[in-house]
């Protein structure tokens, strides 16, 4: 059963469209993560949520922005999508926000293609 | 930044080998995680080893921790052609270990 799930798995936009990728989960965990994939790279991580509380790291473009509207539900808006921005969106959740004993479980990602 | 170092970035070996699969990071960790994403997908999680823990085993896999050296090793026994994918170690800081930084990840393909 799908505990992280994003929708859509595939998302094509125009350039400079906003766009928006959901992530919902039925784990009722604390913390909600978006991360940023490019083809053949790490995963880098773009910001987080505990609870409602909002993290941005330090090298997030402005472009990127996020909402957390209830534990269940993190969206990942990007105003205006450029070129550099078609990666891989991962979303993730963890009942621990210092992820000292825990694991992250993650969604199975939605792939953006900016055209 | 990107936290961990992978080594070897891509390896390709006979079904029924063992692969082995490198990490090095940078600063002091709570633990490290390894996760695996095969083409296309999410990550998943496969092992958590904390930094006082040495070595840790789950079925076919083996983890070991080198605090000292700032390194780690997944070793896969027995390998089948479903183990081909993307083997990624993260690290929990001991700092501010809210995040999981990833590593630069190593590319396994088993050859049937």
């Amino acid at each position: 059963d799908a505990m992280v799930i994003q929708n859509p798995r595939y998302q094509v936009t125009q350039f400079g469209k906003p766009v928006t990728l959901s992530c919902s989960q039925t784990l009722n965990h604390n913390v909600m993560y978006w991360y940023q994939q490019k083809s053949s790279q790490a995963p880098k991580l773009l910001f987080h949520y505990y609870d409602k509380d909002f993290n941005n790291e330090a090298d997030t473009p402005d472009n990127f922005q996020s909402r957390r509207p209830n534990t269940s539900f993190c969206f990942l808006d990007i105003r205006s999508p450029g070129l550099g921005d078609a990666a891989m969106y991962l979303c993730a959740t963890s009942i621990d926000r210092g992820l000292m004993n825990t694991e992250a479980f993650f969604g199975q990602g939605t792939r953006l293609t900016v055209v | 930044s990107q936290q961990g170092e992978e080594d070897p970035q891509a390896l390709s070996i006979q079904e029924g080998e063992n692969a082995t699969m490198n990490c090095s990071y940078k600063t002091s960790i709570n633990n490290l995680q390894w996760y695996r994403q095969s083409s296309g997908r999410g990550l998943v999680h496969l092992i958590l080893i904390r930094s006082n823990e040495r070595e840790k085993h789950s079925g076919r896999l083996r983890v070991t921790l080198d605090t000292s050296k700032k390194s780690s090793s997944l070793l896969i026994t027995a390998s089948r052609a479903a183990d081909t994918a993307s083997y990624f170690c993260a690290t929990a800081s001991s700092g501010s270990a809210r995040q999981l930084t990833f590593g630069s990840g190593t590319q396994l393909t088993v050859l049937p």
